[in-house]
């Protein structure tokens, strides 16, 4: 079935430094690549998504990279801060029985230290 | 003035016991779904509906009954809950096929 693999699970970094974060998706029909941010008992929020006609989008210190070929997409945050601190969940659109449904990744947990 | 609501936001219960979860959205959406979110983070989808029609039906057991009464509700019926069921439900709603807006969450815990 459709599937999204996303690394890595778990990530440190200091703050002002640069996070990235992998996904790869199984369904090249996809067209639409939505990243989601949830903070500690919090709901998943988007902060970025790309849809398959654009190669690059980028808000301010956040953005996303699509490359169809290698069937990959991935989130890149710049200048981090403490509160970049969350789950991260890449997700990808899948067709199936005549309706899109988001498939997500497992998650990366992003830790910014001080 | 919340988009996607949904109650109770915490639910604590025995084994065998049958709950329900409720979710409503002022966004003016045509589609809401059910996700469920266990304790390694991963969401999963369950139920999703289209101008209350049922869309998606993953893999669920018929324990777990979804209901639409119309596009702005989608409610969860659970019957003979077990402690598997003990997880984070999110309701979401989203234009088809766009962007999906997620609900506070619903943690349910089961005894």
């Amino acid at each position: 079935g459709e599937n999204v693999e996303q690394h890595p699970s778990t990530l440190s970094v200091q703050e002002g430094d640069s996070a990235v974060i992998k996904c790869t998706y199984s369904d090249s029909a996809s067209n639409y690549f939505p990243w989601y941010k949830q903070e500690l008992g919090k709901r998943p929020q988007l902060i970025i998504d790309i849809r398959s006609n654009v190669g690059e989008k980028k808000d301010q210190r956040i953005a996303v990279t699509l490359n169809k070929t290698d069937i990959h997409f991935s989130l890149h945050i710049t200048e981090t801060q403490p509160e970049d601190s969350a789950v991260y969940f890449c997700a990808a659109s899948s067709y199936s029985g005549g309706y899109n449904k988001l498939i997500f990744g497992a998650g990366t947990r992003l830790a910014v230290h001080p | 003035d919340t988009a996607v609501s949904q109650t109770p936001k915490y639910l604590v219960t025995q084994m065998g016991n049958d709950k329900s979860i409720k979710c409503e959205q002022n966004l003016g959406h045509d589609t809401m779904y059910w996700y469920k979110q266990d304790s390694k983070k991963f969401l999963k989808i369950m139920f999703s509906y289209n101008n209350k029609e049922l869309i998606i039906n993953e893999t669920v057991p018929n324990r777990f009954s979804p209901k639409s009464p119309d596009k702005a509700h989608l409610n969860l019926h659970i019957n003979s809950l077990e402690l598997g069921d003990s997880a984070v439900y999110f309701c979401a709603s989203s234009h088809m096929p766009e962007t999906q807006y997620f609900g506070p969450g619903t943690r349910l815990l089961v005894l």
